[in-house]
């Protein structure tokens, strides 16, 4: 059964600190991983990654794919209030979404 | 430019009452899914469609739940008798191309749903 893993499930920092969030995956067909952050409302798109190795940065968050290992990380470094949110990863295969990682980042 | 817009924002509700939520996807978008969003089940993909055509509609819980999407700037999800099951924030989202395009997908604000 296809399936998406993501730990921690939850995340207590302090600003500034550096995260690494986990995202395992078991899917068939796999095309592509995504990555989003979710606060009060709906998702938003933060990184989708196709090819293994390469990373993909926006500020200060980054994120890889290793397609051999079947998971992905994401990075966010000097972590602020405002990165408080789930972050959400999805198997682009059918879209099956993993549990969520939800960050909190003290001041 | 304006996103997927989902109406209603809010639905409260009666068990066994009718419910329709609306999606306006971006214009030019040729794929709508919807999702709903549950603590105990986190995010499903419910169906998709492309160009207006269901694709795959696997994901329905029961025959209970039905959509459309008579043109391609308007989807309707629907639930007749609603359970309070059904309670969940239900999402619209669009994308141009589908899973080989690796476009990524738009989500709308979503509709909170409440079945009492």
């Amino acid at each position: 059964e296809d399936k998406v893993v993501q730990s921690p499930l939850s995340l207590v920092v302090h600003e500034g600190d550096t995260v690494t969030l986990n995202c395992s995956y078991e899917v068939t067909n796999f095309r592509s991983l995504l990555w989003y952050k979710q606060e009060k409302k709906a998702p938003t798109f933060l990184f989708m990654l196709t090819s293994s190795g390469i990373e993909k940065k926006s500020g200060r968050l980054s994120s890889i794919l290793d397609k051999k290992e079947l998971f992905s990380i994401l990075n966010i470094t000097a972590t602020q209030t405002g990165d408080s949110a789930v972050y959400l990863c999805a198997a682009h295969n059918d879209m099956r979404f993993g549990a969520g990682t939800r960050l909190t980042v003290k001041p | 430019d304006a996103g997927v817009i989902q109406s209603p924002r809010h639905e409260v509700t009666e068990m066994g009452q009718e419910v329709t939520l609306r999606c306006k996807p971006i214009s030019g978008h040729d794929y709508l899914f919807w999702y709903r969003q549950t603590m105990m089940r986190g995010l499903e993909l419910l169906i998709y469609f492309n160009n207006n055509v269901p694709i795959d509609d696997s994901g329905m819980p029961e025959d209970r739940f039905s959509a459309k999407m008579p043109n391609a700037s308007f989807s309707t999800l629907k639930i007749q008798p609603s359970e309070p099951r059904d309670s969940a924030v239900y999402f619209c989202a669009s994308s141009l191309g589908g899973w080989g395009s690796n476009q990524p997908q738009h989500f709308g604000d979503g509709t909170r749903l409440s079945i009492l």
